[in-house]
Formats: structure tokens, C-alpha cells, sequence
């Protein structure tokens, strides 16, 4: 009965495969979230979807491309990997902050540990 | 350029004592700021927040400071217990910026000792 999960747990692969990481939630939410933790640990998003829209994009490259087939998955897929790619993937969901509301919390995934070699 | 920073990386503090963890940050728009707690190998999860229109907020033992002036809050942990040893993440939000964007700082890793 795990809120939000990921798969797998750990990747490793080689410099220029494509990989993808699944993500599920089943806490009703509609919108889910995927953020980067690399080496200097910051936690930075990368995207959020809202009931299978894409709301936030930031700076990534177009390597990385998230699919949403419904509001309880949002999965990543990322070509030609890269070793600058190795980090820590969090999945996270919560329902949309409304204008002028505080945020909603955040629930997160265990993280996928991606290793490109 | 990091807008949340979180410049101690780790602090030790004994068992019953006070844990103060620091967190500063840049942009003046944002309005809403959070405490993340993160265990090894879990994600994080939700610990406390506080909006800018008040400087403190209590749950428990923990209470969290903003000091608007000087752009920096804290989260105090007393008495500190073995169970509070964990990455304490930072974050904040503005409610001009896209909806549900946090940002987040790099942490600090706690660790409480008998």
C-alpha cells in the first residue's frame, strides 16, 4: 500500500543507452513531480505534470522526456544517457497548490539511484 | 545560483539537547517555507512549514523561525532524540512562480548521539 513508488530502485547502465523509471501514486493526487538530486545533494525539479498537463519544465535537456499515460503516473525517459545523468531520481506527488494558497505537501518516492557507467 | 542554502552540511548534538538547523535564502518573493526530514534510502517527507506573515510556528518539539529581514530561518528540535538522526531538507515557494514549484536546499544531515 505504498503511497508513491518507483522502479526500478537501482540502474546501472551504460553511456548512451535510453532507460526509463516508472512512477506511481495512489493518493488521489493530480499532480505528480520528477526532482534530481546530484552530487551536491540539492533536490531540483525537473518537471511536474497536473492531471497529464505539463505545468513545470525547468532547464533540462530534451534527452529527458516524462510521460504521463494518467494523473496516477508519470513516468521518465532518458536518452543517450550521459555520465553527468548518475544521480538520484525522486518521484513526488500532491494535489495542485491553488492561487494564493500555501504549497501542498509533498509525498515522495524511495528514489531510483541511476548509475551510468 | 542556489536560492536556498543550507550551509552546515552536517551537525552532531547529544541526545535531550537542543538541534538548531539554519537555512538562508535569496529570493524576497518567496512566501511559504518548508522542513523536509529524509531518512537513507526513503524520500523525503513533509516535517513542518511557515508562511512569511508570521515568524514562528510550533508543532511539537519542533518549531521553526523565520526572520524575514535577514532572509533566514531555522528549525529547532528539543529535546533532541536518537529518531530525529536524518537529512533535514529546506525549501521554499513563492506564490508568484509556477504553480507547486519548492525549491529545495542541500540539506543537513543530523545526527544525534547517545
Amino acid at each position: 500500500d505504498t503511497a508513491v513508488s518507483q522502479t526500478p530502485k537501482y540502474l546501472v547502465t551504460q553511456m548512451g543507452n535510453d532507460k526509463s523509471i516508472k512512477c506511481e501514486q495512489n493518493l488521489g493526487h493530480d499532480t505528480m513531480y520528477w526532482y534530481k538530486q546530484d552530487s551536491k545533494k540539492f533536490l531540483k525539479i525537473m518537471f511536474s505534470y497536473n492531471n497529464k498537463e505539463l505545468i513545470i519544465n525547468e532547464t533540462v535537456p530534451n534527452r529527458f522526456s516524462p510521460k504521463s499515460p494518467d494523473k496516477a503516473h508519470l513516468n521518465l525517459h532518458i536518452n543517450s544517457l550521459e555520465l553527468g545523468d548518475s544521480a538520484v531520481y525522486f518521484c513526488a506527488s500532491s494535489q495542485l497548490r491553488l492561487a494564493g494558497e500555501p504549497p501542498n505537501e509533498q509525498f515522495f518516492g524511495p528514489g531510483t539511484r541511476l548509475t551510468v557507467l | 545560483d542556489q536560492q536556498v542554502k543550507q550551509n552546515s552540511p552536517s551537525l552532531s548534538v547529544q541526545e535531550g539537547r537542543i538541534s538548531i538547523l539554519n537555512c538562508d535564502y535569496t529570493n524576497s518573493m518567496f512566501d511559504y517555507f518548508l522542513w523536509y526530514k529524509k531518512y537513507p534510502a526513503e524520500g523525503p517527507t513533509f516535517l513542518i512549514s511557515i508562511s512569511s506573515i508570521k515568524d514562528k510556528n510550533e508543532d511539537g518539539r519542533f518549531t521553526v523561525f523565520l526572520n524575514k529581514s535577514a532572509k533566514h530561518l531555522s528549525l529547532h528540535i528539543v529535546p533532541s532524540q536518537p529518531g530525529d538522526s536524518a537529512v533535514y531538507f529546506c525549501a521554499a515557494s513563492s506564490a508568484y512562480s509556477s504553480a507547486s514549484k519548492i525549491i529545495f536546499g542541500s540539506g543537513t544531515r543530523l545526527s544525534i548521539r547517545p
